[in-house]
């Protein structure tokens, strides 16, 4: 079975400008988190998508967005990017909410200049 | 809100040697609490959780509720156990929604 997959895996952007980040869950899950990490916060969860709908959400402000498609991908979008937003992303899925586990992506590594 | 403390950035400790990562969390419900294992230029990886209580590549650890920890232990230190730990905790909001808090990460390093 295929792992999550992330796209782009790397992407350089300059401050003001806006990015998006794809995600494709592991086939059959629906449940779709994304992550930021970054030497000095480490990982601190962004939000969750569970059947096309946000369920939950992090301490970012709403320059951060996302959303989940029919078929479970997923997409995260930045707007005004800040310098301070250079970090990798990381995408987990599970089967759905509740006790299930996580299996992350590789992630998207993100600089902006 | 939810806290999980792993106050080791950088553990070395010598082949053979037991390990020990400490981990503490803070959660007014009923935690659930993970260990998670980033190789080198490896993904994030689940190592073990505590409601499985099971041993993974040695490794095992057990929630105690009355000091909120979660350490992580392995009796004899491996080289290829260096890596990034990182201890997690599920919480729940309204409605069955969840999401993971992480700890900042204990580096390993193993020293042959």
């Amino acid at each position: 079975k295929a792992g999550v997959t992330q796209t782009p895996r790397y992407l350089i952007k300059t401050r003001g400008q806006q990015v998006t980040l794809s995600c494709s869950p592991i086939s059959g899950h629906r449940s779709v988190s994304w992550y930021q990490q970054t030497p000095g916060q480490g990982l601190q969860f962004l939000f969750e998508y569970f059947s096309e709908t946000q369920r939950n959400k992090g301490n970012f402000p709403g320059r951060f967005s996302g959303r989940q498609f029919s078929n479970s991908r997923s997409e995260m979008n930045v707007s005004t990017l800040e310098l301070g937003d250079s970090a990798l992303y990381l995408c987990a899925s599970s089967l759905g909410e509740g006790p299930y586990e996580q299996y992350f992506g590789p992630g998207t590594r993100l600089t902006v200049t | 809100a939810q806290r999980v403390t792993q106050p080791e950035k950088l553990l070395s400790v010598f082949k053979g040697a037991p390990v020990e990562l400490k981990c503490n969390y803070s959660y007014s419900g009923s935690p659930e609490l993970f260990w998670y294992v980033q190789y080198s230029r490896q993904r994030l990886q689940l190592l073990l959780r505590h409601i499985s209580r099971e041993s993974i590549k040695g490794f095992t650890a057990d929630l105690n509720k009355g000091e909120t920890s979660f350490h992580l232990k392995k009796p004899f230190a491996q080289e290829e156990d260096s890596a990034m730990y990182y201890c997690a905790l599920r919480w729940y909001s309204g409605g069955g929604a969840d999401g993971l808090t992480f700890g900042k990460g204990t580096h390993l390093i193993i020293q042959p």
